[in-house]
C-alpha cells in the first residue's frame, strides 16, 4: 500500500523481554517519527529521524529504548527488558519534509501489552 | 522550549453548531500549521494544513492562521456526532522541521 505501515498490530510480551517494533514509511519520505500514546492521553515524542541528520533522540524515556532507520527508510524501535510502564500504542508517521510539504501521516500503530 | 498549547476540554456543542478549536505556540519562527482528528483507538489523520496567514476553507472546516499573535484556530460548521473526537494542533518549528504537539482537545457534539 502507499500509506505508512507498521508490524506487528498488537504484540503481547513478557516482563523483561525485548521486542522489536516495524515501521515501514511511505516511500520517498525523508522525516520519521516515532511517538507513544497511552490510554486517553496526547503523543508522547519518541525520536525524530530526517535524512541523513544525527537522529534527535530527546524522547527516549530511558536507555533501554534504541531505534535504527536503515538506509532512510525502515526503522525499527527496540524496546530491552519490557517493564509494564512500557505498554502502550507505538505509532510511527513519516514525512516528506521538501518542497514546503511537511504533513506527517501516521501508521495504524503497534499495541504493546507487557505482562 | 518549543510548545503547543491547546484547551483539553471537553468542548461540548450541539448538532448543527459551530465548534471553535484554539491552538497557541510559542517559536514565532514556525511556518507550518497542522490540525489533526482522532478517533478513540485509531491514528491521528490529517485533515488541515496552512501555511499562511489568515483562513483556509475545506468544506465544513476552516483553519484560522495569526502568526502575530502566534495562534491558530480550526472552525468545524454544522458540526456532526461524528465529528466527536480529540483534535490534535501541531506545528513544524526550527531548522530540522521537527513537529511539536499539542495534547488535543477534546471535542464532543451532542444529537
Amino acid at each position: 500500500g502507499a500509506g505508512v505501515s507498521q508490524s506487528p498490530s498488537n504484540k503481547v510480551t513478557e516482563k523483561g523481554k525485548d521486542v522489536e517494533l516495524r515501521c515501514d514509511p511511505i516511500s520517498g519520505h525523508t522525516a520519521l517519527y516515532w511517538y507513544r500514546q497511552s490510554l486517553g492521553q496526547g503523543l508522547e515524542f519518541l525520536i525524530y529521524f530526517q535524512g541523513n541528520s544525527a537522529p534527535d533522540k530527546s524522547g527516549l524515556p530511558s536507555d533501554r529504548f534504541s531505534a535504527e532507520r536503515t538506509g532512510g527508510s525502515v526503522s525499527t524501535l527496540t524496546i530491552q527488558r519490557t517493564q509494564q510502564e512500557d505498554s502502550a500504542v507505538y505509532l510511527c508517521a513519516s514525512s516528506a519534509n521538501a518542497g514546503g510539504v511537511t504533513e506527517a501521516f501516521f501508521g495504524q500503530g503497534t499495541r504493546l501489552t507487557v505482562v | 522550549q518549543k510548545e503547543v498549547e491547546q484547551n483539553s476540554g471537553p468542548l461540548s456543542v450541539p448538532e448543527g453548531a459551530i465548534a471553535s478549536l484554539n491552538c497557541t505556540y510559542s517559536d514565532r519562527g514556525s511556518q507550518s500549521f497542522f490540525w489533526y482528528r482522532q478517533y478513540s483507538g485509531k491514528s491521528p489523520e490529517l485533515i488541515m494544513s496552512i501555511y499562511s496567514n489568515g483562513d483556509k476553507e475545506d468544506g465544513r472546516f476552516t483553519a484560522q492562521l495569526n502568526k502575530a499573535s502566534q495562534y491558530v484556530s480550526l472552525l468545524i460548521r454544522d458540526s456532526q456526532p461524528s465529528d466527536s473526537a480529540t483534535y490534535l494542533c501541531a506545528v513544524n518549528t526550527g531548522n530540522n522541521r521537527k513537529l511539536i504537539w499539542g495534547l488535543g482537545t477534546s471535542l464532543a457534539v451532542n444529537p
